[in-house]
């Protein structure tokens, strides 16, 4: 049974460059949401997506953006990246009882 | 929004020992309440949540408290092994789960052998 799956695993990027980042869900969950965890932090919210619907946002810029396909996978989009934009982002993915289940992370260096 | 505050920062233990973490949040409307466990390189691990329909609730050697009038709910491990020793996050949702959970910022336990 696959869990949470993202991609890629790591990525380097330059200031200014955009970024894509993809996330695949357990089978069977149809809500995807996305959080950046800077070093030694918790989580922080960025979106949530249900059934392809924005469903939350959190505070961050118009900068991020996302989008979820008919197949409940999502990608996470990131413009104008800044030295601060430089994390973990993680992909949860949930049933309709909400329990959230993380996957693994894609780690993020801007330059 | 919702704020959640999470104490203390870091932990140490013999191992044995208990260990009790515990949070504070500000939205009289959030009624749901994960825990993760987070092993350093790794993804957050779920391992125990509670809804604010219960008081009380234990997994083994885990056991997660709310305290709805208060707005505090609390972490509690017994018999503390060295494989309990990572971060662990407290979180709180007004959604059940969905739209946004707001994560505390961390609690490093130690487990000393």
């Amino acid at each position: 049974d696959a869990g949470v799956t993202q991609s890629p695993t790591h990525l380097i990027k330059t200031r200014g460059q955009q970024v894509t980042l993809r996330c695949s869900p357990i089978s069977g969950h149809k809500s995807v949401s996305w959080y950046q965890q800077v070093l030694g932090q918790g989580p922080q919210f960025i979106f949530q997506y249900y059934e392809k619907e924005e469903r939350g946002r959190g505070n961050f810029p118009d900068r991020f953006s996302a989008r979820q396909f008919p197949n409940y996978s999502s990608e996470l989009n990131v413009n104008a990246l800044l030295l601060g934009d430089s994390a973990l982002y993680l992909c949860a993915s949930s049933l309709a009882d909400g329990r959230q289940f993380f996957g693994p992370g894609t780690r993020l260096t801007v330059l | 929004g919702e704020n959640v505050e999470q104490h203390p920062s870091t932990l140490s233990v013999q191992e044995g020992d208990s260990a009790v973490i515990k949070c504070t949040y500000s939205d009289s409307a959030s009624n749901y309440f994960p825990w993760y466990k987070q092993e350093l390189g790794k993804r957050p691990q779920l391992i125990i949540d509670i809804r604010s329909n219960v008081g009380e609730k234990k997994d083994q050697r885990i056991a997660v408290t709310l305290n709805k009038t208060a707005k505090h709910f609390s972490l509690h491990i017994t018999e503390t092994q060295p494989e309990d020793s990572a971060v662990y996050f407290c979180a709180a949702s007004a959604s059940g789960g969905y739209q946004k959970v707001t994560f505390g910022t961390g609690t490093k336990l130690q487990v000393i052998p």
